[in-house]
């Protein structure tokens, strides 16, 4: 069975600082992987998706993040902080058992931007 | 843009009430998703359709709940009846079966039960 874990529930860093968003996955077969950001009383935005082609995928909003199989990792990365980012990040692996329609996700990790 | 579509954006009702979340999903899309959400849990899947046609509900519980498609355009969440522990944000998603394509998410239904 495929599954996600997000390291650390509540990130914070400095406007301008880096941002590392960790996420290891758990799949029986080459995943298909996502980021995705909700903000407040919104539902979930694609950020970027992993579909076996470049193994380093860019997104929306200046995020990235690279697939690292020996590592089983999708970490997500923005190389400046705005304000605007604080918000709650999933990451998620698709489910061949269901043609790649059905994702689980992680239990998301709540950024907070520090001005 | 084109947007997933839920209503009530807000549900407050006392318990044992029956409680019906809709949403509409992205016009040609042929997938659809229920998911709950609470501080809790985080995000559960609860039912997903491919072309209207129940593929996995493993998520929901069978005694109260309940999800249809009528149409392509509409889908349903029921609960009956309702409990306080069914308080929670539940989310519909919409997405296509063609290559890997994301879900769209609306902006869900924040329900209330007291």
């Amino acid at each position: 069975a495929q599954s996600v874990t997000q390291l650390g529930s509540h990130v914070s860093v400095s406007e301008g600082a880096l941002v590392l968003l960790r996420c290891n996955y758990s799949s029986s077969v080459p995943p298909y992987l996502f980021w995705y950001v909700q903000y407040p009383n919104q539902g979930l935005q694609l950020l970027l998706k992993y579909t076996s082609a470049a193994t380093l995928v860019k997104g929306i909003n200046g995020f990235e993040a690279e697939f690292k199989k020996s590592e089983t990792s999708f970490h997500l990365t923005k190389p400046s902080a705005h304000m605007s980012d604080a918000a709650e990040y999933f990451c998620a692996v698709s489910d061949p058992n269901f043609g790649n329609e059905k994702l689980t996700f992680g239990t998301g990790t709540r950024l907070t931007i520090i001005p | 843009d084109a947007r997933v579509t839920q209503t009530p954006r807000h549900k407050v009702t006392e318990m044992g009430q029956e409680v019906t979340m809709r949403c509409q999903p992205i016009l040609g899309h042929n997938t659809v998703f229920w998911y709950r959400q609470t501080m809790m849990q985080g995000l559960e899947l609860l039912a997903y359709f491919r072309n209207r046609a129940p593929l996995d509900d493993s998520g929901m519980p069978k005694d109260r709940f309940s999800a249809e498609m009528p149409d392509a355009t509409l889908a349903t969440l029921k609960i009956q009846p309702s409990e306080p522990r069914d308080s929670a944000v539940y989310f519909c998603a919409s997405g296509l079966v063609q290559g890997v394509q994301p879900q769209h998410f609306g902006d869900g239904t924040r329900l209330s039960i007291l």
